[in-house]
């Protein structure tokens, strides 16, 4: 069955350093997003993109944040100058269409110390 | 008021019995809703989506949609200790300048003692 993966599975990193997550999504889905989990709170929008641009964003996604399509398979999470605050689980989904089920990766953990 | 609000748990029940769920979201334009379980450490996995009002059984599961109250909830039937996690309540607006946007409730962790 297809699914989606992500790379690292746990990402550590000095504050204000860059990082860049990846994900696959699964290869016919058209609509791919990123969410954050702070641990111990609720899964978190962080941006979702379609048709190589771009659809909506949170307020937690600023300019320090950047999504790409590099190429037609992977997707991109980068943070340009990473701080203590964005230690959490990034989650990447990818869906058919804007209102079907959002399959999730299995998370990269990102610890920034 | 919280976009999407699940009852607060924990939650524990039985082996065997029926394990109740709720949640209640606060956008009328909600169009499709979603409960995914979720283990310590791991991802949201789907369980049921449910896009019209009324009930939605698969398995073990039945999804319930009001739309009318914005109410959607879960009801595990037989649980068992494997269903002991959290569960989360999505919901989808998807129209206007949302393109699918997930909010999700705080989850509700849910114990089946043997």
């Amino acid at each position: 069955e297809p699914e989606v993966t992500q790379t690292p599975s746990h990402q550590v990193t000095q504050m204000g350093q860059e990082v860049i997550l990846r994900c696959v999504p699964i290869s016919n889905h058209l609509y791919f997003y990123w969410y954050r989990q702070i641990l111990g709170q609720k899964v978190e929008f962080l941006v979702s993109f379609y048709n190589n641009e771009i659809s909506e964003k949170s307020e937690i996604f600023d300019d320090q944040f950047s999504v790409e399509r590099p190429d037609g398979s992977n997707f991109t999470l980068k943070i340009r100058s990473t701080k203590l605050e964005d230690s959490a689980m990034y989650f990447c989904a990818s869906q058919t269409s804007g209102i079907d089920t959002q399959y999730f990766g299995p998370g990269t953990r990102l610890t920034v110390l | 008021q919280k976009e999407v609000e699940q009852n607060s748990g924990p939650l524990s029940v039985p082996e065997g019995a029926i394990a109740s769920l709720n949640c209640t979201y606060s956008d009328r334009g909600s169009q499709s809703f979603f409960w995914y379980r979720q283990y310590s450490g791991k991802s949201p996995e789907l369980i049921m989506s449910i896009y019209s009002n009324g009930d939605k059984e698969d398995g073990r599961f039945t999804a319930q949609l009001n739309k009318a109250s914005q109410y959607v909830s879960l009801l595990i039937r037989d649980s068992q200790p494997s269903d002991s996690a959290t569960y989360l309540c999505a919901v989808n607006r998807s129209g206007g300048t949302s393109y699918g946007k997930l909010t999700f409730g705080q989850g509700t962790i849910l114990t089946v003692h043997p």
